[in-house]
């Protein structure tokens, strides 16, 4: 049974460029989380989606900043213009239709040069 | 938002020592799970425990919802123990700032 998966586990984009951060959640899990975690910090909620609805996205920056979590497919976070204070470690967690508890993926760090 | 408040901040133990991690929190949640962050980054679920205990191994937890805390008992530390332990609470999972465990040989 596999975990949840996140790739890429490690991405460099140069300022303005797009990033986009993929998230496959555990089978049979309908909810998926994304967590922003700053060196030396620990982690901040940014979105909560079901799928193909955003649920709480009180977190995500209100710029440049947006997710989805398609019918089909893996969920993806996308950062648009990326600058130098995005580089964090991007994770995505996911838990089942009646549970709160959550599993994590092993996180996208991403370096922005 | 609820706050959440773990302690120490830092703990520093020789192999085969015990410890405890609290973790407190301004109100009541639904929610609560300890994870273990090792040094590779990794994040991993301990317990999920918004009230109760539970024991997994050389690991504990208790949670008291009335009293609003959480801690984590860690016994007979070993050298992989080492990393940052974080409670976090509700479904919006609010982290406290993680205690810092270094187990030395």
């Amino acid at each position: 049974n596999a975990g949840v998966m996140q790739n890429p586990r490690h991405l460099v984009r140069r300022r303005g460029q797009e990033a986009r951060l993929r998230c496959s959640p555990m089978k049979g899990h309908s909810h998926v989380y994304w967590y922003r975690q700053l060196p030396e910090e620990g982690l901040k909620f940014m979105v909560y989606l079901q799928k193909e609805n955003i649920i709480d996205e009180s977190g995500m920056p209100k710029e440049r900043f947006s997710a989805e979590f398609p019918k089909e497919g893996p969920s993806i976070l996308r950062i648009q213009q990326v600058v130098r204070g995005d580089s964090a470690a991007y994770f995505c967690a996911s838990s089942p239709e009646d549970a709160y508890e959550q599993y994590f993926g092993p996180g996208t760090r991403l370096t922005v040069t | 938002g609820i706050q959440v408040e773990q302690s120490p901040p830092d703990l520093i133990l020789q192999e085969g020592a015990n410890s405890t991690l609290r973790c407190n929190f301004s109100d009541s949640v639904n929610n609560l799970q300890w994870f273990h962050q090792n040094p590779w980054g990794q994040l991993i679920n301990l317990f999920y425990i918004p009230s109760g205990t539970k024991q997994n191994g050389r690991l504990s937890a208790t949670t008291v919802a009335t009293e609003r805390y959480s801690s984590l008992y860690i016994s007979s530390s070993q050298t992989t123990d080492s990393g940052v332990y974080f409670c976090a609470v509700e479904y919006d999972m609010r982290f406290g700032a993680g205690t810092r465990l270094t187990v030395k040989p």
